[in-house]
């Protein structure tokens, strides 16, 4: 089957820096997506891999091993506005995309 | 920037009633759409995939007869909640994909469906 796993929960302070892992199976691999989703919004688009390593935007940094099926997104300088939901998906053979369960992220000040 | 639109944006129905919830891709054309459920806490499920002018290809247990996905036009997609109940009750989210690049996938701001 396909999985997509990602912490559920991670609380980080305000100017710090805070890592969201992401593991995924699935079947073929098409590239890896990031989403944010504050509370009662739809997800709004943060990054795209779908080669090895690091892309680097702002604030928001994602990286990529396919070899280990792994992700990662790096928020730096954490602002209390990053608080939400960081949702992982995966684009398979199907070109389907497939999500994970998403990583509520808690700033506190 | 490649904007998608949802109306209504929120509604309450009776239990039984039906509901229409509109998606449209403002400023280009989508060839595929696709509607979303979302449980509170959890992560997006995929209820269907639509291509304009063909028939909605929907999800493991989804009943296609219940919900029913109508993509007339390339800018605009609809779900039909019908004989809604309680259980039914969710934030509907549609998406709209520009062209052939899969990448491409934009949301629209959602749809909170309370029947009561």
């Amino acid at each position: 089957g396909q999985n997509i796993d990602q912490p559920t929960e991670m609380t980080a302070t305000e100017g710090a820096i805070v890592q969201i892992n992401c593991t995924y199976q699935t079947s073929g691999f098409n590239g890896l997506f990031w989403y944010q989703q504050h509370a009662g919004e739809a997800p709004t688009f943060l990054s795209y891999n779908v080669l090895d390593g690091l892309e680097e935007k702002g604030r928001f940094s994602s990286f990529l091993s396919r070899s280990k099926g792994y992700s990662y997104l790096l928020l730096k300088e954490l602002q209390m506005k990053d608080s939400a939901s960081y949702l992982c998906a995966v684009l398979d053979s199907n070109y389907q995309l497939i999500w994970g369960a998403g990583t509520k992220l808690i700033i506190k000040p | 920037g490649a904007v998608v639109s949802q109306h209504p944006s929120w509604v309450i129905c009776k239990s039984g009633t039906s509901v229409k919830i509109e998606c449209r891709s403002l400023d280009f054309q989508a060839t595929t759409m696709f509607w979303y459920r979302q449980f509170p806490k959890q992560s997006l499920m995929l209820m269907a995939t639509s291509n304009e002018g063909s028939k909605a290809t929907y999800e493991q247990g989804v009943e296609k007869d219940k919900f029913l996905i109508n993509h007339a036009s390339l800018t605009l997609s609809t779900l039909t909640v019908t004989s809604a109940h309680p259980e039914d009750s969710s934030f509907y989210i549609c998406s709209a994909r520009p062209g052939q690049e899969f990448y491409e996938q934009y949301f629209g701001p959602g749809t909170r469906l309370t029947v009561t």
